[in-house]
């Protein structure tokens, strides 16, 4: 099994720029989460999806961030314009179906916006 | 929301020494894991243990969710137990919607 897969696994931008983060959940895994981790906050539970639905989006922190899951195999995580506080590690975590599951991490996307 | 307590926020180890870490949270949670981020960021999950006690190897768990907290612990530390040790409780119908602690970060020196 590949694991999730997240891409880029870096990213530097300028202030402004749109930036779009991908996964890749681990087949036959139906949730998805995207979290972000900084220094100052820890790690942030920003939205996640069940069966391709938005569960639960109330931490993504403004109308700047959006995450779609058009299917089963895809989702992405939009920031725009960024801006430097958005500099931080998006990690991407997927489970079973089923509602008790242990979390498998995606490597994470750091992304640095100048 | 929920509070999510880790202690000690630093540790220190000899290779070979035993510890324990401990999580408190603030309310009653139906999903409760240990994850491990290494040097290199990677996070993973070590136990899915809502209740009860786990063993893997050198690292075990136990949570006593009715006294709302959680300990892991390491046996025979090495090198490679290094890094950042996360506890992450949910709660709610879905019981996924995680709020991670602070974590705890650990040194294990040869």
């Amino acid at each position: 099994d590949a694991g999730v897969i997240q891409s880029p696994r870096h990213e530097v931008t300028e202030m402004g720029q749109e930036v779009t983060l991908r996964c890749k959940p681990i087949s036959g895994h139906n949730s998805l989460f995207w979290y972000r981790q900084t220094m100052m906050r820890g790690l942030e539970l920003l939205i996640y999806f069940n069966n391709n639905v938005p569960i639960d989006d109330s931490g993504m922190p403004e109308d700047r961030f959006s995450a779609k899951m058009p299917n089963a195999s895809f989702s992405t995580l939009k920031i725009q314009p960024s801006e430097p506080r958005d500099s931080a590690v998006y990690f991407c975590a997927t489970t079973r179906q089923t509602v008790q599951e242990t979390q498998y991490f995606g490597p994470g996307t750091r992304l640095l916006v100048l | 929301g929920i509070q999510v307590e880790q202690s000690p926020p630093d540790l220190i180890l000899q290779e070979g020494a035993n510890s324990t870490l401990r999580c408190n949270f603030s309310d009653s949670v139906n999903n409760l894991q240990w994850f491990h981020q290494n040097p290199w960021g990677q996070l993973i999950n070590l136990f899915y243990i809502p209740s009860g006690t786990k063993q893997n190897g050198r690292l075990s768990a136990t949570t006593v969710a009715t006294e709302r907290y959680s300990l892991l612990y390491i046996s025979s530390s090495q090198t490679t137990d290094s890094g950042v040790y996360f506890c992450a409780v949910a709660l709610g119908n879905y019981g996924q919607n995680f709020v991670f602690g602070p974590g705890t970060r650990l040194s294990v020196l040869p």
